[in-house]
């Protein structure tokens, strides 16, 4: 079956230091991979959708990067956090029957 | 930019009653679909509609897509505490590139 993990769960980073979150998929090849954002009390704002190794796609203008090394890997990374990239961070794929999110990840930028 | 609005925002009901949550969206779509998230958590996937189904039912769960008026509503029959949670609706315009788009979610309180 196919499983996504995601780490870690809580972050506490400063301001202008680097983030590196990190997310991997079982059970599945070439999945499509996403990253969202969850400010407190909203809905989720897709930052990166990736169809492909080394295909990245970014929704929003932002302080945040993503990569994809290898084929079920898809990593988040800003070189210089700023206090609003706090936030819950989820990663997902998708499947024929709806996308499969990860537990997130809770960044707070102090 | 958010695609689907969920209304009403917070819902409050008591356990055995049924919940009626409602989304709206603006574009064309492939399909739409309900998530669930508890307090903190990640989401869960709840069931998915597509463009040419009109309702589907996955046990307590009731869904109806109208895409004439694009909107869908999510029916929980016999609410229980265990159902309190934030609910959010999201569309796919499918695709190569596809990818959710999600509303800002609903509250369900559902009190013992």
């Amino acid at each position: 079956s196919q499983t996504i993990h995601q780490w870690p769960a809580t972050l506490v980073q400063p301001v202008g230091s680097p983030l590196s979150l990190e997310c991997t998929v079982e059970g599945t090849s070439n999945p499509n991979l996403y990253w969202y954002r969850q400010a407190a009390g909203r809905g989720l704002q897709l930052l990166f959708y990736s169809v492909g190794i080394g295909q990245i796609s970014s929704e929003v203008p932002q302080n945040l990067s993503a990569s994809r090394p290898q084929d079920r890997q898809f990593i988040l990374s800003s070189k210089k956090l700023l206090l609003s990239d706090s936030g819950f961070y989820l990663c997902a794929w998708s499947g024929e029957g709806g996308y499969t999110f990860g537990s997130g990840t809770r960044l707070t930028v102090v | 930019s958010q695609q689907g609005e969920e209304d009403p925002q917070a819902l409050s009901i008591q356990e055995g009653e049924n919940a009626t949550m409602n989304c709206s969206y603006k574009t064309s779509i492939n399909n739409l679909q309900w998530y669930r998230q508890n307090s903190g958590r990640g989401l869960v996937h709840l069931i998915l509609i597509r463009s040419n189904e009109r309702e589907k039912h996955s046990g307590r769960l009731r869904v109806t897509l109208d895409t004439s008026k694009k909107s869908s509503s999510l029916l929980i029959t016999a609410s229980r505490a265990a159902d309190t949670a934030s609910y959010f609706c999201a569309t796919d315009a499918g695709g190569a590139n596809s990818k959710l788009t999600f509303g800002k979610g609903i509250t369900l309180s559902v009190r013992p």
